[in-house]
């Protein structure tokens, strides 16, 4: 089954600094999105970039999205020690939007040195 | 706060029991979602609840039912658990977007 696959696994960053974290996935996608956690609550939904968009941004977020190398980076800018948190990538099949078909990476760990 | 509640927020209880978890979605989202996230398989899709009725099924382990009564919550049980059903329980609903609760942390023993 197709599987988004974060890299690096965890990442340790100077507050400032910008974050770069990747996922690859394996078959064909409707969207992709992007979901933090902080330790030990819940998923927060992120952004959600379609299959036919490239690139989307949200405040300090940037993510962009290749279908042809089926992979996509979450870039997090001017970090803040409040970023620190794990993300995930969710990749869904499914045109519906619902969360059937999203499968989910075992996250990107960062964390924001103050 | 993503208005999705679920409860317990913590139980440990012990292998060969069973326990519900109880899951109330967001005010008018009438889907209902449950993962299990564990340090070893991750974030794992369970079922899928519209309304009622079933709609999807992930790796859900037939020792694992759900359900979702008509004033929309929803319960996940779990019997005769094992070591390994240690997890994260997770429940979404969704409208526009996919909203997490904050889970329930089940730990057996």
């Amino acid at each position: 089954s197709q599987q988004g696959e974060e890299d690096p696994q965890a990442l340790s960053i100077q507050e400032g600094e910008n974050a770069t974290m990747n996922c690859s996935y394996k078959t064909s996608i409707n969207n992709l999105q992007w979901y933090r956690q902080n330790s030990g609550r819940g998923l927060v939904h992120l952004i959600l970039i379609r299959s036919n968009e490239r690139e989307k941004h949200s405040g300090r977020l940037r993510v962009t999205l290749d279908t042809s190398k089926k992979s996509s980076s979450l870039l997090i800018t001017a970090s803040r020690a409040a970023d620190t948190a794990s993300y995930f990538c969710a990749t869904d099949a499914y045109s519906g939007g619902g969360a059937d078909g999203l499968t989910f990476g075992k996250g990107t760990h960062l964390i924001i040195q103050p | 706060d993503s208005g999705v509640t679920q409860t317990p927020k913590h139980l440990i209880t012990a292998t060969g029991q069973r326990v519900t978890l109880r899951c109330s979605p967001r005010s008018g989202d009438l889907s209902v979602y449950w993962y299990q996230q564990s340090l070893d398989q991750g974030l794992q899709f369970l079922i899928h609840y519209y309304n009622g009725e079933e709609r999807a099924k992930g790796n859900i382990l037939e020792r694992f039912s759900a359900q979702q009564f008509p004033d929309l919550h929803s319960e996940l049980n779990l019997s005769s658990l094992e070591l390994g059903d240690s997890a994260l329980y997770f429940c979404a609903s969704s409208g526009n977007t996919i909203y997490f609760g904050e889970g329930s942390w089940l730990t057996v023993v």
